[in-house]
């Protein structure tokens, strides 16, 4: 059975810092790509970051671009999101989110999400 | 950025009855090399992750009930429910996952008449 499961989410302060785990189980965590995708509370979905299944090759939306960065322990079975200069817009629940075979971006498992609240 | 729309915001629906939902991308979607559309549906229910339903425009992921079904090609898309069950109601979302940044569309909410 295919599982994600989030951690590290809270209560932090606009300009703090935070780091989001996802361990994963269930499948060849690396050989699939890997995403994480936020939804603000009341909102849509907004695609933030995907990671390659080698961890080379990153991708990020420009709202996060420069304070996020998304990295993979293949060895760990682990996805990351280091958030750094979080600002109130970054509320959210973040999920982790499985690709799709190949580079085929589409989500296909997702975790249950970790609230982020950024607020003084 | 490739931006999608969804339409209607919300329809009501009787039991049983057909709920058709609508994607439009601001650009095509379909990729000539291959001939997919790189056009994904979810469904997300109250409290609930996402559920990948449709990929590809119109294959349906295993285990997604076959009275949900995808079609469409290049920049419009819809889903459509045959025969709307109670378990559906939810807010749908089309993904494009042809280009980055990956849009989703800002969802239909699905509810019974």
């Amino acid at each position: 059975e295919v599982q994600l499961l989030e951690s590290g989410g809270g209560l932090v302060q606009p300009g703090g810092s935070l780091r989001l785990s996802c361990a994963v189980s269930g499948f060849t965590f690396t050989i699939y790509p890997m995403s994480w995708v936020r939804q603000a509370p009341g909102k849509g979905l907004e695609w933030v970051s995907t990671v390659s299944d080698s961890g080379v090759s990153t991708y990020y939306a420009d709202s996060v671009k420069g304070r996020f960065t998304i990295s993979r322990d293949n060895s760990k079975n682990t996805l990351y999101l280091q958030m750094n200069s979080l600002r109130a817009e970054d509320t959210a629940v973040y999920y982790c989110a499985k690709c799709g075979p190949e580079i085929d971006y589409y989500f296909d498992y997702w975790g249950q999400g970790t609230l982020v609240t950024v607020s003084s | 950025d490739i931006v999608m729309t969804q339409s209607p915001d919300s329809l009501a629906v009787s039991l049983g009855e057909r709920a058709t939902i609508n994607c439009k991308s601001s650009q095509s979607v379909l990729y000539i090399s291959n001939n997919k559309n790189y056009l994904a549906w979810y469904q997300q229910k109250p409290g609930q992750p996402p559920n990948l339903l449709i990929y590809w425009a119109s294959t349906r992921e295993s285990g997604v009930p076959d009275r949900f079904s995808g079609s469409g090609s290049g920049t419009d898309f819809t889903l459509t429910i045959s025969s709307l069950q109670a378990e559906d109601v939810a807010v749908y979302y089309c993904q494009q996952y042809y280009s980055t940044p990956f849009t989703f569309g800002p969802g239909t909410k699905v509810d019974i008449k």
